[in-house]
């Protein structure tokens, strides 16, 4: 079945870097563009960021566009999040999504905590 | 910005009840709106896409409608597993955008 399993989150102080991944199984990785999107503790859904499926196409969230940068590894099935300069803003859950045949969010991973401190 | 609001914030109801959940976006997005459920502890899942279309293995008591600025999510007859939180989104314009959410609670 298909499977998305993020990782990589963590504590972090503002100002600071982390990349997020997500390693995929279960379809052909290479056909599929791929989201981040994250989630604020007790708060909605945001849209982060978009890739194609061959790496070429990229779209990014204005709150993160020119901090954080998507990227794909296409033969090792994984999906990248490098998040630079981060704010305390940025504390949230972050799910991958693989973009389903109608161009929605579907399936998504369970999600890894980033957590920005001091 | 394409915003989505979603009402009402919280629907109390039980099971059986049926329920009614709207998504208002702030220009036409035409049918290019989708439905999620989150579950507690638990990623969000699409339900419904392209306004009106259940996504795989989805009831048919969960059914969308709608087109250009106003849309419905309508549960027929909650089953104890419905009570979630549920969020629409846009995906005619960019940013992609989703509404604040409509939580379902018993």
């Amino acid at each position: 079945q298909v499977q998305l399993v993020e990782s990589g989150g963590g504590v972090v102080q503002p100002g600071r870097s982390l990349r997020l991944s997500c390693t995929a199984s279960g379809f052909t990785f290479s056909s599929y563009g791929l989201y981040w999107v994250r989630q604020a503790p007790g708060k909605g859904l945001e849209w982060v960021a978009i890739i194609s499926y061959d790496g070429s196409d990229k779209y990014y969230a204005d709150s993160v566009k020119g901090r954080f940068t998507i990227s794909r590894d296409n033969s090792r099935n994984t999906l990248y999040l490098q998040m630079n300069s981060l704010r305390l803003e940025d504390t949230a859950l972050y799910y991958c999504a693989r973009e389903s045949s109608a161009h929605w969010f579907d399936p998504w991973g369970q999600g890894t905590l980033v957590t920005v401190s001091s | 910005e394409i915003v989505l609001t979603q009402s009402p914030a919280t629907l109390s109801l039980s099971p059986g009840e049926r329920a009614t959940l709207s998504c208002r976006a702030s220009q036409s997005v035409r049918t290019y709106l989708a439905w999620y459920q989150q579950k507690p502890g638990q990623a969000p899942s699409l339900l419904i896409y392209d306004a009106s279309n259940r996504a795989t293995d989805i009831p048919a008591r969960f059914s969308g409608s709608g087109s250009g600025t106003d849309f419905t999510l309508t549960i027929s007859s909650l089953e104890p597993e419905d009570f979630a939180v549920y969020y629409c989104q846009q995906r005619s314009n960019w940013p992609l955008t989703f509404g604040g959410g409509t939580k379902v609670e018993i």
